[in-house]
């Protein structure tokens, strides 16, 4: 079946540092969402890609989609502590076999 | 407000007995998904409805089962088939279909199982 990585598992940052997470997926996707989940919380969504080479930012998140649609990076700049969380990407590849979530990275920042 | 509520928050039970979570939105959402997540690791999907009195299994479906009687409600039974139930259940619902749309999760109802 389908597999979606996602690497690293978890990044220490300090505050002000920047962060990236990478995402790969086992078959072409037809489009990657990410999300964030709090400490205790739940997932919220954040962004969907669906076209090749795909760049969207979001203030300090900046989300790109590969142009073979097979892998996925979320950047962010200069965190702060508002970031900490895990990130994870969850790539669908259309009709009705749902999406397939990567175990996430778990953004830890040291002030 | 709109949105998906989970209850209880945190529901604890013997083992051998059966469990079941309740998840509601009133979205207006045709489709609706049960995840489990365990400490560390991704969101594994237990079973999805993308229809009323229609579900399908997801890649952890066995010792669940679910119901969809109704639009806005889509309740979980942990089983006593279940060998490890102690999780963190998600449940979360999307206006279209499962693998295009963004999907809006509830609170989270964490098991434990005595």
């Amino acid at each position: 079946g389908q597999q979606v990585m996602q690497i690293p598992q978890y990044q220490h940052v300090q505050e002000g540092e920047d962060f990236t997470t990478y995402c790969n997926s086992s078959t072409t996707l037809s489009n990657i969402q990410w999300y964030k989940q709090r400490p205790g919380g739940h997932p919220v969504f954040l962004i969907q890609l669906v076209k090749s080479g795909e760049v969207k930012k979001q203030k300090r998140l900046t989300f790109q989609f590969g142009e073979a649609k097979k892998n996925s990076s979320l950047h962010i700049t200069a965190t702060q502590t508002t970031d900490v969380g895990t990130y994870f990407c969850a790539g669908g590849r259309g009709g009705a076999d749902g999406l397939t979530f990567g175990k996430g990275t778990h953004l830890i920042i040291q002030p | 407000d709109g949105g998906i509520t989970q209850s209880p928050k945190y529901l604890f039970r013997k083992e051998g007995q059966n469990v079941t979570l309740s998840c509601e939105q009133n979205l207006n959402h045709d489709a609706m998904y049960w995840y489990r997540q365990d400490p560390g690791q991704g969101l594994r999907l237990i079973y999805y409805s993308q229809i009323v009195n229609d579900f399908q299994k997801g890649d952890i479906a066995e010792g669940y089962s679910v119901s969809r009687e109704k639009k806005e409600s889509f309740p979980l039974t942990v089983t006593s088939a279940q060998k490890n139930p102690t999780a963190f259940y998600l449940c979360a619902s999307s206006s279209t279909g499962p693998s295009t749309d963004t999907q809006y999760f509830g609170p989270g109802t964490r098991l434990t199982v005595l």
